[in-house]
C-alpha cells in the first residue's frame, strides 16, 4: 500500500519564481491537509481540502499562496513570487474521513523548499 | 503564550531507560491528543492517540492526558536506539486542524 506521496522531495527556487508542490493522498483518502515546518518551529496547519473544495484555509498566508485538490490528480500547493522566508519543509497529510474520532492524518515525506 | 509548549531538548538517554516527554497547552478546547515521531528528513508518523483525559498504553508507550492541568505526557519504557528521533505532541479540538509542539529531539545510546 503506497503511503502519501509528495514531489518533488527537494525544490530550489530563486526569489520571485513560482513553486508548485504536489501531494497524492493514500488510496481511498479524500481529505488532504497541508502543513508547513519552518526551521526551529513546529508544524503549522495551512489548509484543509476535499476533492474540488477548500474547507479551511485559515493557516494560509493571504497573498501568494494557493491550494487546490482537483477531481482528478494530486493536490497542489502553489507559492507565487517566492521569498527567502518561504524556505521550509511542506508536509501533506491525508485521511479517509474528516473526523479525528475515526481516522488519523497520515503524513507524506515532505517537500523541502529552498529559496535562494 | 504559545498554544502548545514542548521542551525541544535534546534528551540523551542510555538504552533501556524510561523516557518521559511532556507538553503543556493553553487552549481548553483541545480534546484530541497525539504523539507523532519524526525521523530525520521524514514525515511525522503517529505513535499514540488519546481522547480527553486519562491514560492509554500501547506496548512500550504510555500516553497520559490531564486536561485539568492542560498537561500531556508520553512515557517510553525500555528505550531502544531505534527510538532516536524527534517526538512531537499534537492536539486539536475541531477534529482536523492539528496544533503541534516544536518536538523533543531524543537520542538513545546503545
Amino acid at each position: 500500500n503506497a503511503g502519501v506521496m509528495q514531489n518533488p522531495r527537494h525544490l530550489v527556487r530563486r526569489r520571485g519564481q513560482e513553486a508548485r508542490l504536489r501531494c497524492s493522498p493514500m488510496k481511498g483518502h479524500s481529505h488532504v491537509y497541508w502543513y508547513r515546518q519552518l526551521p526551529e518551529e513546529g508544524l503549522k496547519f495551512m489548509v484543509y481540502l476535499q476533492k474540488e473544495n477548500i474547507i479551511d484555509e485559515s493557516g494560509m498566508p493571504k497573498e501568494r499562496f494557493s491550494a487546490e485538490f482537483p477531481k482528478e490528480g494530486p493536490s497542489i500547493l502553489r507559492i507565487q513570487q517566492v521569498v527567502r522566508g518561504d524556505s521550509a519543509a511542506y508536509f501533506c497529510a491525508s485521511s479517509p474521513m474528516g473526523s479525528l474520532r475515526t481516522d488519523t492524518q497520515y503524513f507524506g515525506p515532505g517537500t523541502r523548499l529552498t529559496v535562494l | 503564550q504559545k498554544e502548545v509548549e514542548q521542551d525541544p531538548g535534546p534528551l540523551s538517554v542510555p538504552e533501556g531507560a524510561i523516557v518521559s516527554l511532556n507538553c503543556t497547552y493553553s487552549n481548553s478546547a483541545f480534546q484530541y491528543f497525539m504523539w507523532y515521531r519524526q525521523y530525520s528528513r521524514k514525515g511525522p508518523e503517529l505513535l499514540m492517540y488519546t481522547y480527553s483525559s486519562g491514560n492509554k498504553e500501547d506496548g512500550r508507550f504510555t500516553a497520559q492526558v490531564d486536561k485539568s492541568s492542560k498537561y500531556i505526557s508520553l512515557f517510553i519504557r525500555d528505550s531502544q536506539p531505534s527510538d532516536s528521533a524527534t517526538d512531537l505532541c499534537a492536539m486539536t479540538g475541531n477534529n482536523y486542524k492539528l496544533t503541534f509542539g516544536k518536538g523533543t529531539l531524543l537520542t538513545v545510546n546503545p
